[in-house]
């Protein structure tokens, strides 16, 4: 079993609509998630972080964590051609040192 | 700011050769990881660094690769000698310390090995 898993894609949605992108992730303990955007061609961006469950709020941008569920998603709103590109999660274990395991990336289309 | 500086950006050479991959993190970052990134096997964690000390290298795929820190500007991973198999695109991150910080990129050096 892969410690944060991701659906590959390609995620196409039309322009304006709500982009949900999920990951899960297998070690329990783990305390800090991430999601990078990460164009073709460039290096993982960070645009959100979460810690505790709930919803976070960044703009179009939300992220969930579900702690018991061990589910953490990216929803983005109102998306953009310019949302297209692969979107990575990735979880620090607290196992072994604060190593974080990063997923295999969701490619997401935005159609204009 | 300056964010993580990578040299170089591009790299071509022949199998057999060495090289050299360089880092310079965020000032004030404690942690330093050197990644690896290809289409097949997506972003592998290679070795990471805290306070220049190495904590885990047991993602460098063998003996060819070896990485450095001797101070806390500056970070090498070298392969020696280079194999085909190791093109790839090469990311080198960085973070403050603290458990839970997220990690900053740099624009990697994309190296291919003919």
């Amino acid at each position: 079993q892969k410690e944060v898993e991701q659906n590959s894609g390609p995620l196409s949605v039309p322009e304006g609509a709500i982009a949900s992108l999920n990951c899960t992730y297998s070690d329990r303990v783990s305390q800090s998630f991430f999601w990078y955007r990460q164009y073709s061609g460039k290096s993982p961006e960070l645009i959100m972080s979460i810690y505790s469950n709930g919803d976070k709020e960044d703009g179009r941008f939300t992220a969930q964590l579900n702690k018991a569920s061990q589910y953490v998603s990216l929803l983005i709103r109102d998306s953009q051609p310019s949302d297209s590109a692969t979107y990575l999660c990735a979880v620090i274990s607290n196992t072994g040192g604060f190593k974080t395991i990063f997923g295999a990336g969701t490619r997401l289309f935005v159609k204009a | 700011d300056a964010g993580v500086i990578q040299s170089p950006r591009h790299e071509v050479t022949e199998m057999g050769q060495e090289v050299t991959l360089r880092c310079k993190p965020i000032s004030g970052h404690d942690y330093l990881f050197w990644y690896r990134q290809t289409m097949m096997r997506g972003l592998e964690l290679l070795i990471y660094f805290n306070n220049n000390v190495p904590i885990d290298d047991s993602g460098m795929p063998e003996d060819r690769f070896s990485a450095k820190m001797p101070n806390a500007s500056f970070s090498t991973l070298k392969i020696q000698p280079s194999e085909p198999r190791d093109s790839a695109v090469y990311f080198c991150a960085s973070s403050r310390t603290g458990g839970g910080q997220p990690q900053h990129f740099g624009d990697g050096t994309r190296l291919s090995i003919l």
